[in-house]
């Protein structure tokens, strides 16, 4: 099946600072990826929807300022939290559909833990 | 509304057990379901997916139902192992698009008991 990867695995920082995290299709191109966030025990909640050059969507209650969404080429997205606090210490995961794909699921890169201090 | 709901949050099943795991949907009408399984730490991997047209699908020790009319999908593990204990999504995707999210339930976290 088609690889997404993520980089990094994890990440500490402080509380104030950015955090940027990749997410890479490594085998395929991808017009599209979609970043989820997953807290302990929780379901992943879909954050936005990432477009190839052009502007993400987002879903509702998703602060646009504060996660910054860049899909520059179409095998590499970028999710910036900005100006982190605790309350954003996460899981955060992306994905990619592939659109030739057998079964057009979705596959998921290995996810980000990030933490804030 | 429209709802994917997963109804137990939590199974614990004895290992050599059969396990089963139900997914139910509301004001939707997808023409294909897929499962995943999600390890902690870890993002989902795909499983298994079922057509509006098939009534059941296997893979190994896993088998999908999908039955349209009760708006109802059951994934059963048979002959369970320690190994299989982990977070499984039943998930939809609600245009049928191809290039759009998929809906996800909240999954069911299954633990098999040596």
């Amino acid at each position: 099946g088609a690889v997404v990867s993520q980089h990094p695995s994890w990440v500490i920082c402080k509380s104030g600072t950015s955090v940027k995290i990749e997410c890479r299709s490594l085998d395929f191109q991808a017009t599209t990826m979609f970043w989820y966030r997953q807290f302990p025990k929780q379901s992943l909640m879909l954050m936005a929807t990432s477009n190839e050059g052009s502007k993400a969507t987002y879903e509702q209650g998703v602060e646009k300022d504060k996660f910054l969404i860049n899909h520059a080429s179409l095998t590499l997205s970028t999710l910036t939290v900005t100006s982190a606090h605790p309350e954003d210490s996460s899981f955060y995961i992306c994905s990619a559909r592939v659109p030739s794909g057998a079964y057009n699921e979705q596959f998921f890169g290995p996810g980000t833990r990030l933490t804030v201090l | 509304s429209q709802k994917i709901e997963q109804n137990s949050e939590a199974l614990n099943i004895q290992e050599g057990k059969t396990a089963t795991l139900t997914c139910n949907y509301t004001n939707y009408s997808p023409a294909y379901l897929q499962w995943y399984r999600q390890d902690p730490g870890r993002g989902p991997v795909f499983l298994l997916l079922i057509r509006e047209n098939e009534k059941e699908k296997r893979k190994e020790r896993l088998k999908v139902t999908f039955d349209t009319t009760l708006k109802q999908s059951l994934f059963h593990i048979t002959a369970s192992q320690p190994a299989d204990s982990a977070t499984y999504l039943c998930a939809l995707d609600p245009w049928d698009s191809g290039n759009t999210p998929l809906v996800f339930g909240k999954g069911t976290r299954l633990s098999v008991i040596a």
